[in-house]
């Protein structure tokens, strides 16, 4: 089945440590994205990728890397300057269309969990 | 900064009921809107992509545009208690970004 496989399903950090969240997808869509969730708020988009070796910061790309050398996978790292990382981590991607104004939706992964031990 | 603002909630609606959700956005060039529902510990899931003003149906879920008042609602005809969940509004950008709200969170009671 096609979708868009996160991993871990839970984390933890500890105190100066880099940790890296994975994110696959076999949906052959160009575009990729990073949120982070805290309880009770909306989604917060970290780092985008609309094209392989290509990516932007999103609202709060601070204490977070990405790399995009696939298609299919587009991991965050999630280091040590981030000083609050606890939160649900959501991956998605979706189909874009570059000169086009109507976006397509966006699909998502089931996330992972990250806790600071 | 963007905005998308949602009543937080919780929405109280008996079970049969129609729940109406609403759901207000500050960038007046933007293009795209879409609705999430999200379970307690779980992904947001799409239920409705609208684009253009006026209404659009599936199911039991009705989606209105009025980019005039930069407003966009959900209705859910004959809520079940699995509509119990928190609903996202989101909008998209013409750079492909989205923006979320806060989400309410919807209680259907038996």
């Amino acid at each position: 089945d096609g979708g868009i496989t996160q991993s871990p399903k839970y984390l933890f950090r500890k105190e100066g440590q880099n940790v890296t969240l994975s994110c696959e997808q076999n949906l052959n869509h160009d575009a990729m994205y990073w949120y982070r969730q805290d309880p009770g708020q909306g989604l917060r988009l970290i780092y985008y990728s609309q094209i392989v070796n290509d990516f932007q910061k999103g609202d709060i790309a601070e204490g977070y890397s990405v790399s995009r050398e696939k298609k299919e996978s587009f991991p965050l790292t999630v280091t040590s300057a981030q000083k609050n990382p606890t939160a649900f981590y959501l991956c998605a991607s979706s189909i874009f269309s570059s000169g086009s104004n109507s976006n397509q939706p966006q699909h998502f992964g089931d996330g992972t969990r990250l806790s600071i031990l | 900064q963007k905005e998308v603002e949602q009543n937080s909630g919780p929405l109280s609606v008996p079970e049969g009921a129609i729940a109406s959700l609403n759901c207000t956005y500050s960038d007046r060039v933007s293009q795209s809107f879409f609705w999430y529902r999200q379970y307690s510990g779980k992904s947001p899931e799409l239920i409705m992509s609208i684009y253009s003003n006026g209404d659009k149906e599936d199911g039991r879920f009705t989606a209105q545009l009025n980019k005039a008042s930069q407003y966009v609602s959900l209705l859910i005809r004959d809520s079940q208690p699995s509509d119990s969940a928190t609903y996202l509004c989101a909008v998209g950008d013409s750079w492909g970004k989205f923006q979320f709200g806060a989400g309410t969170q919807v209680v259907v009671t038996p």
